[in-house]
């Protein structure tokens, strides 16, 4: 079970919007920047957010990210059948010296 | 462009060690932290240890202190994991990630394609 809390899977429809939920406390989400990370099966994790909000070079506007507190959102709008892929919330943590994931979370888009 | 390209794995008895290296091209290797990241046949990622740009600081999860050790070579740019004591759960693919920070690990920009990891007799 991870520090970090994702919901396992979700589902949404071609064009409409994904929130992807993480879920952590004091020590790590609460006192450091959030990250999020692709990964389509096969194939290697790809940073969509950092610092909570920002997105690198190449991430499409309708990717975004958010931080209140302890918990941390991914949102992805206008969904298309290439978004479908696992989505992992990442952080540092301070109590353990050591860099969270999440449990990751299978987006599937039908 | 960045690169990073792993290499080393392959399959090794339990207690057994291995040595992986990745070699990154493209940006100024020692300007930045750098991590391994594993992720075992159908699981999560699970971050393994970081360095700093330096060399000078190292970070582990807390199951494989003592049995994992990150360093590297700056003069070659070449990151690595020596892994002692291996166990069939240390099984997975190994990606070397850099960093967007010096220091520690903060968050990962850049990935290889991964090596993989086998602990089996």
């Amino acid at each position: 079970q991870s520090v970090l809390a994702q919901p396992p899977s979700m589902s949404a429809a071609p064009g409409q919007k994904a929130t992807i939920s993480c879920s952590g406390g004091n020590s790590n989400i609460g006192n450091n920047f959030v990250s999020w990370y692709q990964q389509v099966p096969g194939t290697a994790p790809k940073l969509l957010i950092y610092d909570n909000n920002k997105r690198p070079s190449g991430i499409p506007d309708r990717v975004s990210g958010s931080k209140s507190g302890t918990s941390a959102t991914l949102g992805i709008t206008g969904l298309q059948t290439g978004d479908e892929a696992d989505y992992y919330c990442g952080t540092w943590d301070d109590s353990v010296s050591a860099f969270l994931f999440g449990g990751g979370t299978k987006l599937t888009v039908l | 462009e960045v690169q990073l390209l792993e290499s080393g794995g392959g399959l090794v008895q339990p207690g057994g060690s291995l040595r992986l290296s990745c070699a990154a091209a493209g940006f100024t290797f020692g300007s930045y932290a750098m991590s391994w990241v594993r992720q075992a046949p159908g699981k999560g990622l699970e971050w393994v240890s970081a360095i700093s740009g330096s060399g000078g600081s190292t970070y582990y999860v807390g199951s494989m202190k003592g049995r994992f050790t990150i360093s590297r070579d700056n003069s070659k740019s070449t990151l690595y994991l020596q892994m002692d004591s291996l166990r069939a759960e240390d099984t997975a693919v190994y990606y070397c990630a850099k960093d967007r920070g010096y220091n520690y690990a903060t968050d990962f920009d850049f990935w290889g394609q991964g090596t993989l990891v086998t602990v089996s007799s």
